[in-house]
């Protein structure tokens, strides 16, 4: 078990740029969650996907964002356009199962800077 | 809508002195809750949860949490704190039920440990 992986670890962009993040998830996990942290604040919910689905949005994820997982293995978080107020950490978690919210395991975090 | 309340920001305890860090949410129904632990630059570890039954759970590192519905609250414990115990801790709740299964962060609460 080599846990959840993100790759980049960072990422320095210029305003105005595309980005695109990769998370793999834990290979027998059917659930996968992005989310994003501030500085000094706690992780916010983006997206998730069960298996290739896309079941929820937050309304944080503006129409710059989007979000895939194409065979529900990995999954990949795309900012078009970026802006200052989209530096941040974004965090990939995976979890198994299909009721609720189980023990989500997280990734070490792609942290973004928009210059 | 489910939300944590971390009223700390910060603490300091002595490296050997007993720590609580306090966590109280806000849920329609029985929750699943979670402590997680952050340190610097990293991701997320899951530290310990409470999905039903005994309501005194226990973790890694020595941690404890006891819920309790009355109070709505889900607050952390550890008899003994060591230096290596500093970090960010973060309490979440979640759904128990259905498809929607993301985590509800609270703000944090940084733990500085003296020697």
């Amino acid at each position: 078990d080599t846990g959840v992986s993100q790759d980049p670890r960072h990422k320095i962009t210029k305003r105005g740029q595309n980005v695109t993040f990769r998370c793999d998830p834990i290979s027998e996990h059917n659930r996968l969650y992005w989310y994003r942290q501030t500085l000094g604040q706690g992780p916010e919910f983006l997206t998730y996907f069960q298996n290739e689905a896309q079941l929820e949005k937050s309304r944080l994820l503006s129409d710059r964002f989007s979000a895939e997982r194409p065979k529900g293995s990995f999954s990949t978080l795309e900012i078009q356009r970026t802006e200052q107020g989209d530096s941040a950490m974004y965090l990939c978690a995976s979890t198994s199962g299909g009721q609720g919210a189980g023990e989500q395991y997280f990734g070490p975090g792609t942290r973004l800077t928009v210059t | 809508a489910q939300s944590v309340t971390q009223p700390d920001i910060h603490i300091t305890v002595s490296e050997g002195a007993s720590l609580e860090l306090r966590c109280n949410y806000s849920y329609g129904a029985t929750p699943y809750l979670f402590w997680y632990v952050q340190s610097p630059g990293q991701g997320l570890q899951l530290l310990l949860k409470y999905f039903s039954g005994d309501t005194l759970v226990q973790g890694i590192k020595g941690f404890e949490a006891e819920f309790k519905r009355s109070q709505s609250s889900f607050n952390l414990r550890k008899p003994s704190v060591h230096w290596s115990d500093a970090a960010e801790y973060f309490c979440a709740v979640g759904s128990n039920t259905g498809t929607a299964s993301k985590l509800t962060f609270g703000t944090g609460t940084r733990l500085q440990v003296t020697l």
